[in-house]
This record gives structure tokens, C-alpha cells and sequence, in this order.
């Protein structure tokens, strides 16, 4: 079974400063990776996904991530951040048999300081 | 654009009521997905279906059933509502194949029990 990690409860960050969420997963081969988003009173929204190839993928809303077999790590970064960014943000990893379930970590909440 | 709602945003009930949540998806997808979001705990699946009449337990299916009659609209049932079943309801749809994992969330149905 599979099982994700996001370290960091809770990140502060100023306006126009870059970004760096955690994520650690627990899998026995690769699995699918993902990045949602959760703004305030909605739902979640996915902002990329990492299947296979290019280990740096690219997202939505000028997010990227990068995934690095050897730390069993997908970590979400952005260069430049917004207000608009304050958000919750959740890491899923999932078998890569078609099959099964998504796990999800128990989220980042960020803050931007204006 | 793939949309997924919900039937109640905020919901109040009273111990063990029958509780019926609703979640309607327009995109023609196979998979359907309940989860309850706890804070702190991320989301954890509840029950989620492969095709109509399909249904399969998530990680924590006590207390809890789902109906799917038809494609597009799935049903999560508290037979007898307790007040720990207190919390935020996200309904989730997805394609099949390899977006199986590629998940679209409805905004959430926000349950309390008293």
C-alpha cells in the first residue's frame, strides 16, 4: 500500500518570494504523483501530475514539480508567489496499475504576507 | 470545462437522522468518489464506485453507505448520523484509465451533527 507525507503543516511566505512545498511517498515502484489545490470553501483542484518521463513537470498557475526517485520526493514549487496563492495544498500518490485508490497527504497550508 | 456539485453546501442534522448527500457530475465519468476531510487528517476515502451499481469501501466505509443508479449521480448515506460524523464531504469524479487518478472535486458539503 501506498502512503504520502507532506512534512510542513503550515508555511509562511512573503509576496514575490519563491516557494517550496514537501513531499514524501512510500511506494514500491513509481507511482502516479499529483498536486491539488484547496482555496478557501471549495473544493480541490488539480494543478499537475507526474505519470512517467520528464521528471520535472509543469502545472497550472506557473507551478512546477519535480520528482526524484532516489528521495522518494515530489516537491511543488513556484518562483514568484501571489496573494492569490494562499491556499491549502495536497500531495496524492497513486498505484500505477489503473487500479486501486489515491492517498492523500494531510496537506500545507500556505500563508502569503503581503 | 468538467463540473461536479453537490446538493447542499452546509447541512444540519440531528442524531441519527438519515442523512442523504448528493453529488451530480456532467462530464460522463466513470468513477465517483466520497471523501470526508477532517483537519489535520487530509482526505480519507469513504466509498467510491467504478460504474453504476458498482460500489467499493474506501478506508473508513463504517456508518456510511452510497447508491449509484445512475452515471452521473452518486449518493453517500448516513443510515443513522452521529456527531462524530461531523465534518466537510468532498465528491470526486474521473475518467477511466490512466485519468482514473485525475480527479475533479465537487466544493464540498459542509455536515454537522448535533
Amino acid at each position: 500500500a501506498q502512503s504520502v507525507t507532506q512534512p510542513d503543516i503550515h508555511i509562511t511566505v512573503s509576496e514575490g518570494a519563491s516557494l517550496e512545498l514537501r513531499c514524501n511517498y512510500s511506494y514500491g515502484a513509481t507511482p502516479y504523483l499529483f498536486w491539488y489545490v484547496q482555496s478557501p470553501g471549495q473544493g480541490l483542484q488539480l494543478l499537475l501530475k507526474y505519470f512517467s518521463g520528464d521528471t520535472l513537470v509543469q502545472g497550472i498557475k506557473g507551478f512546477e514539480a519535480e520528482f526524484k526517485r532516489s528521495q522518494s520526493s515530489f516537491n511543488l514549487r513556484k518562483p514568484s508567489v501571489h496573494w492569490s496563492d494562499a491556499a491549502e495544498y495536497f500531495c496524492a500518490v497513486a498505484p500505477n496499475t489503473n487500479a486501486g485508490k489515491s492517498t492523500f497527504g494531510d496537506g500545507t497550508t500556505l500563508t502569503v504576507k503581503p | 470545462d468538467v463540473k461536479v456539485t453537490q446538493s447542499s453546501r452546509y447541512l444540519v442534522k440531528r442524531t441519527g437522522e438519515k442523512v442523504f448527500l448528493e453529488c451530480v457530475q456532467d462530464m460522463d465519468h466513470e468513477n465517483m468518489f466520497w471523501y470526508r476531510q477532517d483537519p489535520g487528517l487530509g482526505l480519507r476515502l469513504i466509498y467510491f464506485s467504478y460504474d453504476v451499481k458498482m460500489k467499493e469501501k474506501g478506508d473508513i466505509p463504517e456508518g456510511y453507505s452510497v447508491s449509484r443508479e445512475k452515471k452521473e449521480r452518486f449518493s453517500l448515506i448516513l443510515e443513522s448520523a452521529s456527531t462524530n460524523q461531523t465534518s466537510m464531504y468532498l465528491c470526486a469524479s474521473s475518467p477511466s484509465g490512466t485519468a482514473l487518478y485525475e480527479q475533479y472535486f465537487g466544493p464540498g458539503t459542509r455536515l454537522t451533527v448535533t
